[in-house]
């Protein structure tokens, strides 16, 4: 049974500062890895999607890798900014086509 | 571009009461459509998915049930609400299988039941 893991639960930093954000996995037989944003009381945000093939995806600040082998997933932010504060899920899609979470990071950057 | 609208944002409902949830996609046909359930405290669980009209899948034994009488519509049911049915429910949506495409959701629906 896919059990996905994100750490830390919780971090607060200084803006400007660089961010690495871990998920890992215990099945490395996923199709993708997906990481969303989520703002309190509101919907996921699709931030970016790694397919098994790939090592890594790249949105503005934002850089996703993946390590299937290892089952492992970073999310780095670069020059973190106060919009940058919400909680960040990985999710991983495997053979049976759901996504499975982890619990996430809740993020706060204060200025 | 597509668009995925849940309402109500907000419900407050008593234990026993019926419960109907709805979710619309737009801009795209044959979607995959998916219930999942956030709990305080908890992860995001899958509850339902469905590849096409009239097709359900039930991921976990519950008190709720799930309808695609549309295309794009998804409609998540209870007849009786129960204390542990609170929670933030969201909609998504991916256009194919395999785990290829990304999953897009809605703003969801916080519910509590009193």
């Amino acid at each position: 049974k896919q059990e996905v893991t994100q750490i830390p639960a919780a971090l607060s930093v200084p803006e400007g500062e660089n961010l690495v954000l871990n998920c890992s996995f215990t099945d490395s037989a996923i199709y993708n890895l997906q990481w969303f944003r989520q703002d309190p009381g509101k919907g996921l945000t699709s931030l970016l999607l790694i397919q098994s093939s790939q090592r890594e995806q790249t949105s503005g600040r934002l850089n996703a890798s993946l390590d299937k082998s290892s089952g492992r997933s970073t999310l780095y932010i670069a020059a973190s900014q106060p919009g940058d504060s919400a909680t960040y899920l990985c999710a991983v899609i495997g053979n049976t086509d759901k996504l499975i979470f982890g619990t996430g990071t809740r993020l706060q950057v204060f200025p | 571009s597509q668009t995925i609208h849940q309402w109500p944002a907000t419900l407050v409902q008593p234990v026993g009461s019926p419960l109907s949830l709805e979710c619309t996609v737009e801009g795209t046909s044959n979607p995959n459509l998916y219930w999942y359930r956030q709990a305080a405290g908890r992860g995001l669980q899958l509850l339902f998915y469905s590849v096409g009209i009239g097709q359900i899948s039930s991921e976990v034994p519950q008190n709720l049930s799930a309808s695609r009488p549309q295309d794009r519509q998804f409609i998540l049911s209870s007849k009786k609400l129960l204390l542990s049915d609170s929670g933030f429910y969201l909609c998504a949506w991916s256009r194919g299988l395999q785990g290829n495409q990304p999953q897009h959701f809605g703003d969801g629906t916080r519910l509590s039941i009193l």
